[in-house]
């Protein structure tokens, strides 16, 4: 089983869509979460943090099941500017960070 | 502008060059890290650097060597390129370990092995 799985897509959204993805993690012991945005031809960037008790940041809300060793990665109201690669990390020691393959995500007008 | 920068952005090699992929920073972090991106494989961590003197592999380590030369800089060598070597690399850092602000990533170098 890989460490960090997601779904591929892509997600092909219209604007103003509410779009959710997931991710499900092999390690119980892995401490942090993020989602990074990785726009074509880019490095990854960071989009947020995501805490046991479930955290919000403008449109964007993640949550974290740790019993289920489950993220999930929620975008209301989509923009244009949303359509990029989304990828979910999981940090199962202190070091350094797991990537999943990551969630290609198109919003169309 | 502060960051993470990588030099060069492009580079074509052929079978058994070898060449030094750079990295420094300025944002005082402790650690840092190289990691590798091809399509359908996601990033995969080459080596990592915990804090200034120190390195440990990561998860594709062979091939490569790497060098903490001071706090600022962590360098990428490949001793004898070879065509599995074509990937993006990505240089990145961490202040105070990545588990609270994650990484903060370079713009990456494209690397094609002929």
């Amino acid at each position: 089983r890989k460490e960090v799985e997601q779904d591929p897509g892509p997600f092909n959204v219209p604007e103003g869509a509410t779009v959710a993805f997931n991710c499900t993690y092999s390690n119980s012991a892995s401490q942090s979460f993020f989602w990074y945005r990785q726009d074509c031809r880019k490095e990854p960037k960071l989009l947020m943090s995501v805490y046991s008790s479930g955290n919000e940041d403008g449109r964007f809300t993640a949550q974290l099941n740790r019993a289920s060793q489950y993220i999930s990665l929620l975008i209301r109201d989509s923009k244009l500017s949303d359509s990029a690669t989304y990828l979910c990390v999981v940090a199962p020691r202190r070091y350094a960070l797991n990537f999943g393959k990551g969630t290609s995500l198109l919003v169309t007008p | 502008n502060a960051g993470v920068t990588q030099t060069p952005k492009f580079q074509v090699l052929k079978t058994g060059q070898s060449m030094t992929l750079q990295c420094a920073q300025d944002m005082n972090h402790n650690s840092m890290y190289w990691y590798r991106q091809d399509p359908g494989m996601g990033l995969r961590l080459i080596y990592y650097s915990a804090s200034e003197g120190t390195t440990d592999k990561g998860e594709v380590p062979n091939g490569y060597n790497v060098s903490r030369l001071n706090k600022r800089e962590f360098s990428l060598r490949l001793e004898s390129a070879a065509p599995s070597q074509t990937s993006v690399y990505f240089c990145a850092g961490s202040g105070t370990g990545p588990l609270l602000y994650g990484y903060t990533f370079g713009s990456g170098t494209r690397l094609t092995v002929v």
